[in-house]
């Protein structure tokens, strides 16, 4: 069954430093998401992704944060100068859906990043 | 405001029991989907049901079973004859038609199975 992953699974990086999480969707999948989840917090929508533009983004998506597929494969997320409050799970989503309809996403397995 | 709110932090049941977890939303879309994920402690994020808000119909798959009630705004779902491998943090989700297909979660209920 096809699936979404995502490397690295786990990143250490020091506050400061720039950060790129990766992301292979599923391949007939046209809609990408990122989410992160703060240990034992929800999950929280960060920016979802569509025809190689951001289609919408939270409040958490501020100017520290990028998204966007370097070919016809991976979708990255790239935080630019990283804090100790990025220290979070990201996920990575992908559906097939496009608005307006919805559908379910997959998730790939994270990246746990810690900023230290 | 939550859109989401999942009231049931813990729950701790003995292996065979049933046991239901509540999840209530709220939206002023009239369409909407919402959906149930699993995350075990493993990390990843299941997915496990999808129900639009014109279909109130129950639904039933092996184990599990969900319960749409549009007039209470719930979508309670219910594992029967748990086992321990149901241990596991559980997420209900909304997604409203007009703020495009982002997800908004629950905060989750954590299920202990203890055999």
């Amino acid at each position: 069954e096809p699936e979404v992953t995502q490397t690295p699974s786990h990143q250490v990086t020091q506050m400061g430093q720039e950060v790129i999480l990766r992301c292979v969707p599923i391949s007939n999948h046209l809609y990408f998401y990122w989410y992160r989840q703060i240990l034992g917090q929800k999950v929280e929508f960060l920016v979802s992704f569509y025809n190689n533009e951001i289609s919408e983004k939270s409040e958490i998506f501020d100017d520290q944060f990028s998204v966007e597929r370097p070919d016809g494969s991976n979708f990255t997320l790239k935080i630019r100068s990283t804090k100790l409050e990025d220290s979070a799970m990201y996920f990575c989503a992908t559906t097939r859906y496009t608005p307006p309809t919805t559908g379910e996403q997959y998730f790939g397995p994270g990246t746990r990043l810690t900023v230290t | 405001a939550q859109k989401v709110t999942q009231a049931q932090t813990e729950i701790s049941v003995v292996e065979k029991e049933d046991v239901t977890l509540d999840c209530v939303y709220e939206t002023r879309d009239t369409t909407y989907y919402l959906f149930w994920y699993k995350q075990p402690p493993s990390g990843e994020l299941v997915f496990l049901i999808r129900r639009n808000s014109f279909d109130e119909q129950n639904e039933i798959s092996g184990r599990y079973s969900w319960n749409f009630q549009k007039s209470t705004s719930s979508f309670n779902f219910t594992i029967t004859a748990s086992q321990v491998v149901d241990s596991a943090v559980y997420f209900c989700a909304l997604s409203e038609f007009n703020t495009g297909n982002q997800f908004y979660f629950g905060t989750g209920t954590s299920l202990t199975v203890i055999p």
